[in-house]
């Protein structure tokens, strides 16, 4: 069974760093592109950026990229979201997704991060 | 990279069919057109993909098209659980995506 599980709520305050995670099972991991996608709360679907956890071949969404970095693991199957200084502006929740076929057929349960002082 | 035009909401009694829209620019809404359906505090679901393909499990009576510029969402014989957010997708070259805007689908 194809799974995509990610790291837990986040609490930070505005200027701080954060990681957050996506670890995949049942499935070659290394062969499918994960995408980002953020949700600010009561909003739609943004696209963020993928990554080919093969060759971490990495894209970014034009209004994001230099905000935010997106890497991975193969060894240990694991997608990650980074951000250098928070912004109370990122408060969001964030998805992890599988690219199949031009589509995104699996998806983590999301990691809601909230950026507060 | 603008995100995709959609109405804001959409209603329809129970059995009743509702079919909305997935505009965007001249570039934007190819084939490579995905639907997702997404419940209050829940992840999003794949419901269409390919423009007009379902993934397994998902009910026929969801349906997707597309003339133009512009992709299609049916969903026929409404039912209850079928009241949710949906959004379209498309591949916007480069290898990045655009989300559509989101319609509110409410079962009166």
């Amino acid at each position: 069974e194809v799974q995509l599980v990610q790291s837990g709520a986040e609490v930070r305050k505005p200027g701080e760093s954060l990681m957050i995670s996506c670890k995949g099972s049942g499935y070659t991991f290394a062969g499918y592109w994960i995408a980002w996608v953020r949700q600010m709360p009561g909003k739609g679907l943004e696209w963020m950026g993928i990554i080919y956890p093969g060759d971490s071949d990495t894209r970014y969404s034009p209004s994001l990229q230099g905000h935010v970095t997106i890497s991975a693991d193969k060894s240990i199957s694991t997608a990650y979201l980074q951000w250098s200084s928070l912004k109370a502006s990122d408060t969001a929740m964030y998805y992890c997704a599988r690219q199949g076929t031009w589509n995104y057929d699996y998806w983590g349960q999301g990691t809601l991060v909230t950026v507060s002082s | 990279q603008s995100a995709l035009t959609q109405p804001r909401s959409v209603s329809g009694s129970p059995g009743q069919s509702v079919t909305f829209s997935c505009t965007g620019s001249s570039s934007d809404v190819g084939v490579f057109v995905s639907w997702y359906q997404q419940h209050p505090g829940k992840a999003p679901k794949l419901m269409i993909y390919e423009v007009s393909k379902r993934p397994s499990g998902v009910p026929d009576r969801f349906s997707g098209s597309k003339s133009g510029n512009t992709a299609s969402l049916t969903i026929s014989g409404l039912q209850a659980e079928d009241e949710a957010d949906y959004y379209c997708c498309s591949y916007a070259g480069r290898y990045t995506y655009v989300f559509g805007s989101g319609t509110k689908v409410t079962v009166l």
